[in-house]
């Protein structure tokens, strides 16, 4: 069974600029989550989406935001650009059923100048 | 106060050594413990997945949950130079698709 795949695996972007970022769970998966990491600040929770529906929200700002497609594969979208944006953009998915744990993708790497 | 606390290192031993990696955490509803490795420049890989209290091993890998000590821990046998990656401790509640996440300890195993 296929993992979990995020495209682009890299971005260099300049300030002000937006950005989607695209992740396919693995197959039967309905849950996606995405994550930021950055060293300073470890892995960070975005928001999670399920069936369609964003069900968990993490703590930042509305230059962030997602959506999830009816085949479970999600976007995830950051506007108006700052440099402090600058991290690997990691995606998971899960069956969200009780006791399931998450898979992640590889990360798209993001460098904002 | 964070909801889940890990030593960033980094945590240096030479090879064949025993790897102790350790979490608290504070919230008593957390069922699910999970730890995971990363690589430099990947995402985070699944090692171990445990419920509630309690030892599972696999491989050279055991993981230990003492829930009365909100307290989590990954042992790694005969360490390999291989094993260096940053080990991240996750958790979650039941009923409750939202993971927690430690900071993550940076390990190098020298050869």
């Amino acid at each position: 069974k296929a993992g979990v795949t995020q495209t682009p695996r890299y971005l260099i972007k300049t300030r002000g600029q937006q950005v989607t970022l695209s992740c396919s769970p693995i197959s039967g998966h309905r849950s996606v989550s995405w994550y930021q990491q950055t060293p300073g600040q470890g892995l960070q929770f975005l928001f999670e989406y399920f069936s369609e529906t964003q069900r968990n929200k993490g703590n930042f700002p509305g230059r962030f935001s997602g959506r999830q497609f009816s085949n479970s594969r999600s976007e995830m979208n950051v506007s108006t650009l700052e440099l402090g944006d600058s991290a690997l953009y990691l995606c998971a998915s899960s069956l969200a059923a009780v006791g399931e744990t998450q898979y992640f993708g590889p990360g798209t790497r993001l460098l904002v100048l | 106060q964070k909801e889940v606390e890990q030593d960033p290192g980094p945590l240096s031993v030479p090879e064949g050594a025993i790897v102790s990696l350790n979490c608290t955490y504070s919230n008593s509803a957390f069922q699910y413990f999970m730890w995971y490795r990363q690589y430099s420049r990947k995402g985070p890989e699944l090692l171990m997945y445990t419920y509630s209290s309690g030892n599972k091993e696999d491989g050279r890998f055991t993981a230990q949950v003492d829930k009365s000590s909100k307290y989590i821990s990954l042992f790694i046998r005969d360490s390999q130079p291989s094993d260096s990656a940053t080990y991240l401790c996750a958790m979650r509640r039941d009923n409750f698709n939202k993971f927690y996440f430690g900071s993550g300890t940076k390990l190098n195993v020298k050869p």
